[in-house]
């Protein structure tokens, strides 16, 4: 298996819900990711997971968060989204001496 | 801090034409260098990626890079476009070692391309 999948693959979500995007991989890798990316915009780094542990957070806000059950899966849960948080948002995942893989991503629209 | 430059935002090229998209990074150490293209409303797919080793790199679809550390250049080439090659192209450059298993990776601004018939 080569691949990172993510579901759903499109959500809609008003600005008082709670909801929660999934990714899963069984490549092995120890690293897994979160992008968040804007329309014509490149991928911006949102959480990097280090063997289930999270090793970087860009300054997120406390609206999005992270966890990492074990090391196949990875989850982004939402709550009290705002608009401007609408975005695709693509999981990824590595390890040392490969590559990134990255998923085909949720578009998420906030209303 | 690393850092990608994609000097060019759009390039038109006819179909069968070559193509060469610009990548410039800024890296403190050996970088690992990738492309990605990603097609309207989906994910990244790897292109190719550099690690070490002979600097002239092939990829998938018909696409290969050269790396140029004197010139900090990974530029991304093909020698005749496809229709279907139409999409937006991301140079990206992360840290090397095992560092690397959970290091960030940084995304230059993206070239979008567009192929005419």
């Amino acid at each position: 298996d080569t691949e990172v999948t993510q579901t759903p693959k499109h959500l809609v979500m008003g600005m008082t819900n709670k909801k929660s995007l999934k990714c899963e991989q069984h490549m092995g890798h120890r690293a897994m990711y979160w992008y968040k990316q804007k329309a014509k915009k490149p991928p911006e780094l949102m959480f990097v997971y280090s063997y289930e542990k999270l090793s970087i957070n860009e300054s997120v806000p406390s609206r999005f968060s992270p966890e990492c059950p074990n090391s196949s899966l990875l989850n982004l849960h939402l709550h009290a989204l705002q608009p401007e948080d609408s975005a695709l948002y693509l999981c990824a995942s590595s390890r040392a001496d490969d590559g990134y893989t990255f998923g085909s991503g949720t578009r998420l629209t906030v209303v | 801090a690393q850092s990608v430059t994609q000097p060019d935002i759009h390039i038109t090229v006819s179909e069968g034409a070559s193509l060469e998209l610009r990548c410039n990074y800024s890296y403190g150490a050996t970088p690992y260098l990738f492309w990605y293209v990603q097609s309207p409303g989906q994910g990244l797919q790897l292109l190719l990626k550099y690690f070490s080793g002979d600097t002239l790199v092939q990829g998938i679809k018909g696409f290969e890079a050269e790396f140029k550390r004197s010139q900090s250049s990974f530029n991304l080439r093909k020698p005749s476009v496809h229709w279907s090659d139409a999409a937006e192209y991301f140079c990206a450059v992360g840290a090397q070692g095992l560092k690397a298993a959970g290091n960030k990776l940084t995304f230059g601004g993206g070239t979008r391309v567009l192929v005419k018939p």
